[in-house]
């Protein structure tokens, strides 16, 4: 069964430093995909950052990155000089084939980020 | 990027009643798409796959009865949570594939909406 683990319910930072949020996942599909979101207050889910499975490099968009080893199933969101707006609550998914031959997200619990001045 | 577009984003419904959520998709034309429903501080659920002009596909435990899906374009998905009761309030959320299956566009997702059932 595939599966995603966030084990950090909440998380803190100060201002300007770097934060990294875990992410675990379980599949026996060699070819899946990782995404990270961002939902603020608002209920809005914000797309991050993608990983692809077969991807040789750590994807990075902007201030985000995501540190991809894939031996030990992990895809944790790094994100670099952490700011006031980026308080907020954040999902790991996983893509992966599903039945019915249809692909879907399936997420972890999430973790919610404060970031202090 | 792909945007999908959900409305309303939020709703207030007497007990009873039924309400119907629009997902669109704005830019780019969507065979199939999704619908999550997320409880207070938690993660979301799938509650249904959407495809263009075939029956949905629910996940185990969603009514299909209660919960109408329908695909009747390439741009448009509604869920109609029918005879709503206040155990449907919820946050309500889509995302959409595009045609060509690129994998980033069903990274996207709608606004949201909340119902709110009294």
């Amino acid at each position: 069964a595939q599966k995603i683990t966030q084990t950090q319910p909440g998380m803190f930072v100060q201002e300007k430093e770097a934060v990294t949020l875990d992410c675990t996942y379980d599949t026996s599909d060699p070819s899946y995909g990782l995404f990270w979101y961002k939902q603020p207050s608002s209920g809005e889910m914000i797309f991050l950052i993608y990983q692809g499975s077969y991807d040789q490099q750590n994807a990075t968009e902007g201030r985000y990155s995501l540190n991809f080893q894939k031996a030990r199933k992990s895809a944790n969101l790094v994100i670099s000089a952490s700011q006031l707006g980026d308080s907020a609550m954040y999902f790991c998914a996983m893509r992966g084939v599903v039945s019915g031959g249809y692909n879907k997200l399936i997420f972890g619990a999430g973790t919610r980020l404060a970031v202090h001045p | 990027g792909a945007v999908v577009s959900q409305h309303p984003s939020w709703v207030i419904c007497k007990s009873g009643t039924s309400v119907k959520i629009e997902c669109r998709s704005l830019d780019f034309q969507a065979t199939t798409m999704f619908w999550y429903r997320q409880f207070p501080k938690q993660s979301l659920m799938l509650m249904a796959t959407s495809n263009e002009g075939s029956k949905a596909t629910y996940e185990q435990g969603v009514e299909k009865d209660k919960f109408l899906i329908n695909h009747a374009s390439l741009t448009l998905s509604t869920l109609t949570v029918t005879s709503a009761h206040p155990e449907d309030s919820s946050f309500y959320i889509c995302s959409a594939r595009d045609l060509d299956g690129r994998m980033n566009t069903e990274a996207f997702f709608g606004q949201g909406t909340r119902l709110t059932v009294v």
